[in-house]
């Protein structure tokens, strides 16, 4: 069974819409993320929460929102979606460990068309 | 600015073969580099991290360098096999606290060949 699952894999919508990506990770890692990726560019990321009562802003946060639910939960909203928000977009979990080697272990991706 | 370029973009070689992806970074100050592999259709999976004081790392046939005084780091891939097929990214983390701290590179495209 995977450790990190997304829902959907594949999602169709319209502008203006609202949609929900959704996370659970079963790897008991307190970190959790959401990137997004597009072709040519680097993974970016959105949102990301080192524990329930922690969230936080990442470099492209304008137009999303997360909320988490659990340590297991992680989701991720757009709450009126607009074409260029079209991506792959990828959850990942992380344990911090001694130093900073903490590895990240990212979901399947959902694949987010606006139209 | 903090930056991770990758070079080939795409890489096409025949399976058997070696090959070397490069990246080199301008992040600083540094903590660790990440190489991962991404296969189509599926997340990132980490292969290597190595920290300043690594020079070489092998995991199976892959094999990551990191010069970090040029601010340079390598991977090569060892008796190619068509399941090398794959995007592979380097990542560097900064010596800072908080998330915002992972620079990702745009990926280098491996197709492997019969």
């Amino acid at each position: 069974d995977a450790d990190v699952t997304q829902t959907p894999r594949n999602r169709i919508t319209k502008t203006g819409k609202r949609i929900m990506l959704e996370c659970s990770q079963t790897k008991g890692h307190d970190r959790m993320y959401w990137y997004r990726q597009d072709p040519g560019l680097g993974l970016r990321l959105i949102y990301y929460s080192f524990d329930v009562k922690d969230i936080n802003k990442g470099e492209i946060s304008d137009g999303y929102s997360v909320s988490r639910q659990a340590q297991a939960k992680f989701s991720l909203s757009l709450e009126s979606a607009i074409p260029n928000q079209t991506a792959l977009y990828f959850c990942a979990t992380s344990a911090p460990l001694a130093g900073s080697t903490d590895t990240q272990y990212f979901g399947p991706g959902t694949r987010l068309t606006v139209l | 600015k903090n930056q991770v370029e990758q070079s080939p973009q795409s890489l096409i070689i025949l399976e058997g073969k070696n090959c070397t992806l490069q990246c080199n970074y301008t992040v600083s100050p540094f903590s660790n580099l990440r190489w991962y592999k991404q296969d189509t259709g599926r997340g990132p999976v980490s292969l290597t991290i190595m920290t300043f004081s690594e020079n070489t790392k092998s995991n199976r046939r892959y094999t990551a360098t990191l010069d970090a005084d040029t601010k340079q780091s390598s991977l090569h891939i060892t008796a190619s096999q068509l399941s090398d097929s794959a995007s592979y990214i380097c990542v560097v983390k900064k010596a800072q606290t908080g998330a915002n701290n992972l620079f990702f590179g745009t990926g280098t495209r491996l197709t492997v060949i019969p």
